[in-house]
């Protein structure tokens, strides 16, 4: 079984700076897909970004980019100048590649950001 | 906007009585996710679908079931229903293996 572990309950920045949010995970697959969602107060669940584990290259989405360290088994997201509207709860998410698999969660980190 | 569609997006209802959750997966999805977000239990795993069958099942009590229609939307159905069964519920879906997920904007239930 796979274990997503987030360690940062809560974090603050404020707009325009940077902050990092940390993931690590468990897992015995080699072939799998790693996540951030995204939950603001509306409690929508949305995807920012994806990284694929056979990739060496760490993906971006604007202002989002993570750090995928496959061997600490470690999938930090960053985001560059942060803004109001990122407040949110930050998910990361597991799931492997092989069959009809679901995702892992992790229990969350809530990102408030100030002006 | 995700595409997937959940009714209703509230509902309160008593102890022992039972609901359906409603949900249309995003056009062209064969994969349905059922998940339970609780305050104490975060993100759950309940159930999910592949183009009418069972593919996987996580932490989903006997009360509740599903099933996947021929014409791919999906009901998660919770019958005697109990004070901890209060929570928001996700469906999501996905075009099929290693796909990304994408989620509805869910359904809150409140049992008093």
């Amino acid at each position: 079984a796979q274990t997503v572990t987030q360690s940062q309950p809560e974090m603050s920045v404020q707009e325009a700076e940077t902050v990092t949010l940390s993931c690590t995970y468990d897992t015995s697959e080699n072939n799998y897909y790693l996540f951030w969602y995204k939950q603001p107060p509306s409690r929508q669940m949305i995807l920012v970004i994806r990284q694929e584990a056979y990739k060496q290259q760490n993906a971006t989405e604007n202002r989002f980019s993570v750090n995928f360290q496959k061997a600490a088994k470690s999938f930090s997201l960053k985001i560059s100048d942060s803004q109001l509207g990122d407040t949110a709860m930050y998910f990361c998410a597991f799931m492997k590649l092989a069959g009809y698999s679901t995702l892992t969660f992790g229990k969350g980190t809530m990102l408030l950001v100030s002006p | 906007d995700s595409g997937v569609t959940q009714t209703p997006k509230h509902l309160i209802t008593a102890t022992g009585q039972r609901v359906t959750l409603r949900c249309s997966p995003r056009s062209g999805d064969l994969s349905v996710y059922w998940y339970q977000q609780s305050l104490d239990q975060g993100l759950q795993f309940l159930i999910q679908y592949y183009n009418g069958e069972e593919r996987a099942k996580g932490n989903i009590l006997e009360r509740f079931s599903a099933q996947q229609f021929p014409d791919l939307h999906s009901e998660l159905n919770l019958s005697s229903l109990e004070l901890g069964d209060s929570a928001l519920y996700f469906c999501a879906s996905s075009g099929g293996e290693g796909n990304t997920i994408y989620f509805g904007e869910g359904s809150w239930l409140t049992v008093v």
